[in-house]
């Protein structure tokens, strides 16, 4: 089976620009969650989808949205970056509803610059 | 916050046993105990996770003390490609990712 998916891999922006990043799960699996990673403040939760609903949603501020397709890609979108969006962007699939406690799959993560 | 707490750093000669300790004392009667490792600008990789029984698979063993305050992660034969974070989180049956909470993990170093 292919792993969790993520697209670009680098990306560099300017301040004030946005940013779409695109996460493919496990086939077959229907939960996405996305994180956020600085070496500041860690692996951070930003929000989980299941059958193109979000089902969680992390404390950031509303700058960060997520959306999830009919196949269960899932995309998420940085509105107005700032240079503290500068981060390693990662994506998790799990089999199903996190409610039978499966592990999370990670992908390699997006690597986000912000100048 | 965390509900783990792990040294920050160890390290372990190559071909031994790392023993990795991890301090759950606050872990409720629903949540499991799991490992994930991060290599370096990779994503977290899923090691193994248990309840209250010592789990075995074909990376590692997870000890969990009968009070379930502790566990242990046990690379039996550590190599170079074992250097990494590795992270101990608990979780509870039924919780969304959101409750998955990374802490600091102990970085791990493999020495030749």
């Amino acid at each position: 089976k292919a792993g969790v998916t993520q697209t670009p891999r680098y990306l560099i922006k300017t301040r004030g620009q946005q940013v779409t990043l695109s996460c493919s799960p496990i086939s077959g699996h229907r939960s996405v969650s996305w994180y956020q990673q600085t070496p500041g403040q860690g692996l951070q939760f930003l929000f989980e989808y299941f059958s193109e609903t979000q089902r969680n949603k992390g404390n950031f501020p509303g700058r960060f949205s997520g959306r999830q397709f009919s196949n269960s890609r899932s995309e998420m979108n940085v509105s107005t970056l700032e240079l503290g969006d500068s981060a390693l962007y990662l994506c998790a699939s799990s089999g199903v509803v996190s409610d039978l406690n499966n592990e999370q799959f990670f992908g390699p993560g997006t690597r986000l610059t912000v100048l | 916050d965390a509900k783990t707490t792990q040294p920050t750093s160890m390290d372990c000669a190559e071909g031994r046993a790392a023993n990795l300790p991890c301090n759950h004392s606050t872990i409720s009667g629903n949540e499991y105990v799991y490992w994930y490792r991060q290599i370096h600008s990779q994503g977290p990789q899923y090691i193994i996770h248990g309840l209250k029984n010592n789990e075995t698979n074909e990376m590692a063993s997870l000890i969990i003390t009968e009070d379930r305050k502790s566990s242990t992660l046990i690379l039996p034969h550590a190599t170079l490609r074992d250097t990494a974070v590795y992270y101990c989180i608990v979780r509870a049956t039924g919780s969304s990712a959101s409750k998955i909470i990374f802490g600091s993990g102990t970085r791990l170093s493999i020495r030749p």
